[in-house]
C-alpha cells in the first residue's frame, strides 16, 4: 500500500514563473491537505480539499496560489508568478476521514531563484 | 496562535537514556493531539496521538501525556536510540471540523552514542 506520493521532490523556478506541485493521496483517502514549511519552523496549514471541493483555504494566500483535487488524478497546488519568499518545502497529507490521522508525503522543495 | 521560531530548542541525550519533549498548545478547544517525527529531508511521520478525554497514552517505547489544565503536552521516549534523532513536532487540530493541524515550533532531539 503506497503512501502519499508527491512530485517533483525538488523544483527550481525563476521569479515570475509558475510552480505546479502534485500530490497523490494514499489509496482510499479522499481528504487532502497542503502545508508549507519554512526552515526551522513547523508546518503551516494552507488548504484542505475533498474530491472536487475546496473545504478550507484559510491558510492559503489570496493571490497567486490555487489548489484543486479533481475527480480523477492528483491534487495540484499551483503557485503563479513565484517570488523568492515562496521558497519552502510543501507537504501534502491525506486522511481517510475528516479529523482522522493525516499521513504525510515526502514533500516538494521549491527554490525560487 | 501558531509558533514561529528562528532557532529550534535542542535536547541532547545519551543513548539508552529516556527523553522528554515538551509542548505548549494554544487552543483550549482542541480535542485531538499528535506527535510527529521529522527526519532531515523527509515528511512528518506519525508517532502517537491522544484525544482530550485521556491524559496518558502509551505506545511502543513512547508515552504521551496531556495536561489540559495548563495546555501542555509531552512526549516521553524510553531507551532513546540513535535512530530517534530528528525534529519532533506536536500538533493540535484546528478549523471548523478539526480538519487542519496546527503545529508547534519543534524540538531537535540529538542522541549521543
Amino acid at each position: 500500500n503506497a503512501g502519499v506520493m508527491q512530485n517533483p521532490r525538488h523544483l527550481v523556478r525563476r521569479r515570475g514563473q509558475e510552480a505546479r506541485l502534485r500530490c497523490s493521496p494514499m489509496k482510499g483517502h479522499s481528504h487532502v491537505y497542503w502545508y508549507r514549511q519554512l526552515p526551522e519552523e513547523g508546518l503551516k496549514f494552507m488548504v484542505y480539499l475533498q474530491k472536487e471541493n475546496i473545504i478550507d483555504e484559510s491558510g492559503m494566500p489570496k493571490e497567486r496560489f490555487s489548489a484543486e483535487f479533481p475527480k480523477e488524478g492528483p491534487s495540484i497546488l499551483r503557485i503563479q508568478q513565484v517570488v523568492r519568499g515562496d521558497s519552502a518545502a510543501y507537504f501534502c497529507a491525506s486522511s481517510q476521514l475528516r479529523g482522522n490521522e493525516q499521513f504525510f508525503g515526502p514533500g516538494t522543495r521549491l527554490t525560487v531563484l | 496562535g501558531e509558533s514561529v521560531g528562528l532557532h529550534l530548542p535542542t535536547l541532547s541525550v545519551q543513548e539508552g537514556d529516556n527523553s522528554i519533549i515538551n509542548c505548549a498548545y494554544s487552543n483550549s478547544a482542541s480535542d485531538y493531539f499528535i506527535w510527529y517525527k521529522q527526519e532531515s529531508g523527509k515528511g512528518p511521520q506519525f508517532i502517537i496521538d491522544i484525544r482530550s478525554n485521556m491524559d496518558k497514552r502509551q505506545g511502543q517505547r513512547v508515552t504521551v501525556l496531556l495536561n489540559k489544565t495548563v495546555k501542555h503536552l509531552s512526549l516521553q521516549i524510553a531507551a532513546t536510540q540513535p535512530g530517534d534523532s530528528a525534529v519532533y513536532f506536536c500538533a493540535e487540530t484546528g478549523g471548523e471540523y478539526g480538519n487542519k493541524l496546527v503545529f508547534g515550533a519543534g524540538t531537535i532531539l540529538r542522541v549521543k552514542s
